[in-house]
């Protein structure tokens, strides 16, 4: 089983500064990482698969980067309606998700 | 668009099997490419795949869940299900049905609280 950690579990900050969240992978993953989005009492929504690439529809300021074990999920920005729960998702040995960052307003 | 459903009881007694049933509606459940899967997650707490089942027929579970589920599909209704045995407490979770291509899930469904409880 590949065991996915994100640090850190809580980060605070203010609109319009980065974010910077991370995601660790206990055996490499390749590229087959993903990030998701969710906000209280709605379902997650796909932002990021194989790494670095966007969804659709999923604005500018995400972005993804890493290979291997070490992934980051970058929010260049952040606008109010960013602030939620991320979890990161690996696709290489089945599938398992990371303990979620939240993503909380200074 | 493609939208998914969960249905079924919110309230299930200890020892007895968890069913849940996922709708699909704006897309045939038969279309190639697609992995059906249901994942879960604990109050308060993070996601967990609980597995899928390929348009082909095929199925895979997580391995710690492997010995109590079964996912099936019926293609004439547009859905598919997930049976949980044997539940107990700690299988109290929101329950969400999920369409994966490549096993990146881009739709859900709204997710449906059940309580495992006597």
């Amino acid at each position: 089983e590949i065991v996915l950690t994100q640090s850190p579990a809580t980060l605070s900050l203010s609109p319009g500064e980065r974010a910077t969240l991370s995601c660790r992978a206990s055996q490499s993953v390749s590229s087959y990482l993903a990030w998701y989005q969710q906000k209280p009492g709605q379902a997650p929504r796909l932002l990021i698969y194989d790494a670095s690439n966007r969804a659709t529809g999923i604005p500018a300021r995400f972005s993804g980067s890493g290979s291997g074990t070490d992934f980051t999920l970058t929010i260049s920005s952040l606008e109010p309606e960013d602030f939620a729960v991320y979890y990161c998702q690996q696709r290489s040995n089945w599938c398992s998700f990371g303990q979620g960052t939240k993503l909380e307003i200074k | 668009q493609v939208q998914l459903q969960e249905s079924g009881p919110g309230l299930v007694k200890p020892s007895q099997t968890l069913s849940l049933t996922c709708t699909v509606s704006g897309g045939s459940i038969s279309s190639g490419g697609y992995y059906w899967s249901w994942i879960r997650q604990h109050p308060g707490k993070g996601l967990e795949w609980i597995g899928y089942i390929y348009y082909s027929g095929s199925t895979y579970y997580n391995p710690s869940l492997k010995s109590r589920v079964t996912i099936s599909v019926d293609t004439s209704k547009n859905q598919f299900s997930l049976k949980l045995s044997s539940v107990t407490a700690a299988d109290t979770a929101v329950y969400y049905c999920a369409r994966g291509i490549q096993l990146w899930f881009v739709y859900w469904g709204q997710g449906t609280l059940v309580t495992v409880s006597s």
